[in-house]
């Protein structure tokens, strides 16, 4: 059974970090794409982040790039996004997402989600 | 970057009913929407690809079509379990938006 399981969510500051991680399991983890996706409290949702197999290509949506970077290590089955410089509208309800392709931009539909990891940013 | 309008932004229907909500988007797109099913409290929840291909294990009361700018998902013999929020995306190019959401009440 494939399963996804974020953790690392949790109360920041403005101008603060967090990272967020997401471990994998019930698949070979080295032969899919990863994506973040977002939902502030009662909004829709937003498409944040992503990384190749390999990682060796990602993706920023314009409201993030340059503020948060995914990475992703093979060897512990497991995803990250590194937050910085978060801001109040970074709230939400994060989500680690596994679309059916090794390369991100390709079939990028999400078959599988995670349970998500609330961010709260606050002073 | 790709707009993506959903229709109606909330709908009630009784058990049994057939709806259909509708997403058009600001470009074409041609068959790269998806669509979710995100119950309150949940995870959302992928029902169907590239418009009209069913995920695996999705009841097949669930059905997709549309081409172009102009997309429908159809949900047949209503259930209890389908009262939620449902969601259009779009794979065609970066970012990959999603709609704002139709809120279904059953």
């Amino acid at each position: 059974e494939v399963q996804l399981v974020e953790s690392g969510g949790g109360l920041a500051q403005p101008g603060g970090s967090l990272r967020l991680s997401c471990v994998a399991s019930g698949f070979t983890f080295s032969n899919y794409a990863l994506h973040w996706v977002r939902q502030a409290p009662g909004k829709g949702l937003e498409y944040i982040a992503a990384i190749s197999s390999l990682g060796t290509s990602t993706y920023y949506a314009n409201s993030v790039k340059g503020r948060f970077t995914i990475s992703r290590d093979n060897s512990e089955n497991t995803v990250y996004l590194q937050m910085g410089s978060l801001r109040v509208d970074d709230m939400a309800v994060y989500y680690c997402a596994r679309s059916p392709s090794a390369l991100w931009f390709k079939e990028t539909n999400f078959e599988y989600w995670g349970q998500g990891t609330l961010v709260t940013v606050s002073s | 970057d790709i707009q993506m309008a959903q229709s109606p932004s909330s709908l009630s229907a009784s058990l049994g009913d057939r709806v259909a909500f509708t997403c058009r988007t600001s470009q074409t797109i041609i068959t790269y929407v998806n669509w979710y099913q995100q119950r309150p409290g949940e995870a959302p929840k992928l029902l169907i690809y590239r418009a009209s291909s069913l995920q695996s294990g999705v009841s097949s009361r669930f059905s997709g079509s549309g081409s172009g700018t102009e997309f429908t998902l159809t949900i047949s013999d209503l259930r209890p379990e389908d009262s939620a929020t449902y969601y259009c995306q779009q794979s065609y190019s970066t970012p990959h938006t999603f709609g704002q959401g139709t809120k279904l009440e059953i």
